[in-house]
């Protein structure tokens, strides 16, 4: 596979539930983001991470964790979430931390909390 | 802080038109500035990257320009085709902070 792959597709969760995000690139890029679309709102920086190292948390609610293992991967770990979280979550690579040569989106996991 | 606006919100054409899509940007200090396609419930598609240095890319049937001074860029899209129908957004990359700042973006039908 080549590009920003994201699993699952779709994820429906209850609000007591606990379930992860996964987002894997095969690029070679050193940088990886997460993104949350809501309805309407444009997309909203989540998190960043640069060489597996978390460098910007945008005031996100605990609730979501998110985990970068290495350079290729990285996940988003959700507990005890609010149906406002429902959105499409979206997973970004670049090939460095600076987005020089621009960024690349998966196809997103859309998540609803019920 | 930066502010991304797309106009217009909408746009519908019938099929073989041209066609321009405006985004504005409140801080001219941007690294580069990217446009993106979005089709229904999917992830972004980059269509083309334009950096600070540059006026204008193009890819196919796809011109963007840009003008820094002014705060603008248009993605232009010549003989329109209903394959074209999708969201397009248009995003800043601002100065050295990794946030990438988008705008609402224009929701594009191409009717046969």
């Amino acid at each position: 596979e080549t590009g920003v792959t994201q699993t699952p597709r779709h994820l429906v969760m209850g609000m007591t539930n606990k379930k992860s995000l996964k987002c894997e690139q095969h690029l070679g890029h050193n940088a990886m983001y997460w993104y949350k679309q809501s309805a309407k709102k444009p997309l909203e920086l989540m998190f960043v991470y640069n060489f597996k190292e978390q460098t910007e948390n945008n005031s996100v609610p605990s609730r979501f964790s998110p985990e970068c293992p290495n350079s290729s991967h990285l996940f988003l770990h959700l507990h005890t979430l609010q149906p406002e979280d429902s959105a499409l979550y979206l997973c970004a690579s670049s090939q460095d931390g600076q987005g020089f040569y621009g960024y690349t989106f998966g196809s997103g996991t859309r998540l609803t909390v019920v | 802080k930066q502010e991304v606006t797309q106009i217009p919100a909408a746009l519908s054409v019938p099929e073989g038109e041209n066609l321009v899509l405006n985004c504005s940007f409140t801080d001219s200090a941007i690294y580069n500035l990217q446009w993106f396609r979005q089709d229904p419930g999917k992830g972004l598609t980059s269509l083309l990257l334009i950096q600070s240095s540059q006026r204008e890319q193009t890819s196919g049937r796809l011109n963007a320009s840009l003008d820094k001074s002014s705060g603008r860029s248009t993605l232009y899209i010549a003989a329109s085709q209903p394959g074209d129908s999708a969201t397009y957004l248009c995003a800043v990359k601002s100065g050295t902070a990794s946030k990438l700042t988008f705008g609402t973006g224009t929701r594009l039908q191409v009717t046969l």
